[in-house]
């Protein structure tokens, strides 16, 4: 069974654009989540979607936004990026548990 | 606020040592998961602990949930360079988000 994927893996961006990650989880698995990895704060949550609708948010700007569609694959998206959104972000698939399946995660760097 | 504040946040051992790393919060958890990162990848999961007091072994790996279900301890056996990684502890305090611990990084020497 193959695994979570992400898309891009690496991404540099500069300050005011906006970026779009993609997740593709783990067939059969409906809930997606999406994480925020530095090395100040850690992994922090941002949200998780299941059957296309968010169930949680965390605490995060507007700016952040996500979004998944029927076949259970979700997109993230960040506006007015600042330096502050270079990160590792995470996406996590699972069903019907809580166990989570993590990606490999896609590096955003903002100069 | 950190909900799961992990101990030591950075060790660096020699091969053939053992360790414990530390989960501690004031909070209630039905459950807690142990997870190992690896540069460049995402986390993955080694165990979840349920019930309190629990006691799981995996490998040279030992895993306890404490009796009040705030905290959790993650003992290493004879460290390999292989167990070199960030270890998170992760649980879900009474809401559907999933906490992550501060982290440790385990650097082990051959």
């Amino acid at each position: 069974k193959a695994g979570v994927t992400q898309t891009p893996r690496y991404l540099i961006k500069t300050r005011g654009q906006q970026v779009t990650l993609s997740c593709s989880p783990i067939s059969g698995h409906r809930s997606v989540s999406w994480y925020q990895q530095t090395p100040g704060q850690g992994l922090q949550f941002l949200f998780e979607y299941f059957s296309e609708t968010q169930r949680n948010k965390g605490n995060f700007p507007g700016r952040f936004s996500g979004r998944q569609f029927s076949n259970s694959r979700s997109e993230m998206n960040v506006s007015t990026l600042e330096l502050g959104d270079s990160a590792l972000y995470l996406c996590a698939s699972s069903f019907p548990s809580e166990t989570q399946y993590f990606g490999p995660g896609t590096r955003l760097l903002v100069l | 606020t950190q909900l799961l504040e992990q101990s030591p946040q950075f060790l660096s051992i020699q091969e053939g040592e053992n360790l414990t790393v530390y989960c501690n919060s004031s909070s209630v958890f039905s459950s807690l998961q142990w997870y190992r990162q690896e540069p460049g990848e995402g986390p993955v999961l080694l165990v979840t602990v349920v019930t309190g007091g629990e006691v799981k072994k995996l490998k040279r790996l030992t895993f306890q949930f404490g009796d009040a279900r705030k905290d959790s301890s993650l003992h290493i056996t004879a460290a390999q360079t292989g167990d070199t990684g960030l270890y998170l502890c992760a649980g879900t305090p009474g809401t559907d988000k999933l906490i992550f611990g501060t982290g440790t990084r385990l650097q082990v020497f051959p």
